[in-house]
């Protein structure tokens, strides 16, 4: 089993900053099958990039993905107040896919 | 549009059984594997279960294998998840999830939630 651990737990910014969050793999993963989700209170996650660096229909270009092999990243260029949640990451490559624990982003 | 609606959820006690079901529309169903994934409260995200399009592969996370059984039925546009034996552990928000096209991502339900307790 993959095992993804995402850093740092909480990151606390003001809106306008910059966010850089982490996800690291236990194992290389396949670019292709590496999403980045987010989620709000009492809402389903929603996919923001796959395929590591590809942004998802309707999501806005301050969201970017990079990385490859084991070391993944998800950068917010300039934070919205919208922003202000707590993202996962994913492999959906072959099961058992697994998630990031989760990385909240709060306000500063 | 693609829409997916679970249902089933609710309150259950230790030891009992529950069938989630996900109804989905907007895209032809029997082409796309889908997933079982919950979240307990204030926790993260854990995969519970996969089945591939025509059903004839099914998947299952270590923590409900053997208690759990994931199906669906493509006449009826409808993704189950048969939860026996269920304990305190399995009290969380079950969604459903769909594959999308050319492995970009899934696309999530809004979730039922099941509560286990006496």
């Amino acid at each position: 089993e993959i095992v993804l651990t995402q850093s740092p737990g909480t990151l606390s910014l003001s809106p306008g900053e910059r966010a850089t969050l982490s996800c690291r793999a236990s194992q290389s993963v396949s670019s292709t099958y590496l999403a980045w989700y987010q989620q709000k209170p009492g809402q389903a996650p929603r996919l923001l990039i796959y395929g590591a660096s590809s942004r998802a229909t309707g999501i806005p270009d301050r969201f970017s993905g990079s990385g490859s092999g084991t070391d993944f990243t998800l950068t917010i260029s300039r934070l919205e107040p919208e922003d202000f949640a707590v993202y996962y990451c994913q492999q959906y490559g072959s099961p058992p896919f697994t998630f990031g624990p989760g990385t909240k982003v709060d306000i500063k | 549009e693609v829409q997916l609606l679970e249902s089933g959820g609710g309150l259950v006690q230790p030891g009992g059984s529950l069938r989630l079901s996900c109804a989905a529309s907007g895209f032809t169903f029997s082409s796309y594997a889908m997933s079982w994934v919950r979240q307990a409260p204030g926790k993260g995200l854990e995969w519970v279960s996969a089945i591939s399009g025509s059903g004839g592969n099914t998947y299952y996370a270590d923590s409900v294998k053997g208690r759990f059984t994931i199906s669906r039925d493509n006449s009826k546009n409808t993704l189950y998840l048969q939860m026996n034996s269920l304990g305190a552990e399995d009290t969380a928000i079950y969604y459903c999830a769909k594959a999308n096209p050319n492995s970009s991502g899934w696309y999530w339900g809004q979730g039922t939630l099941v509560t286990v307790s006496s």
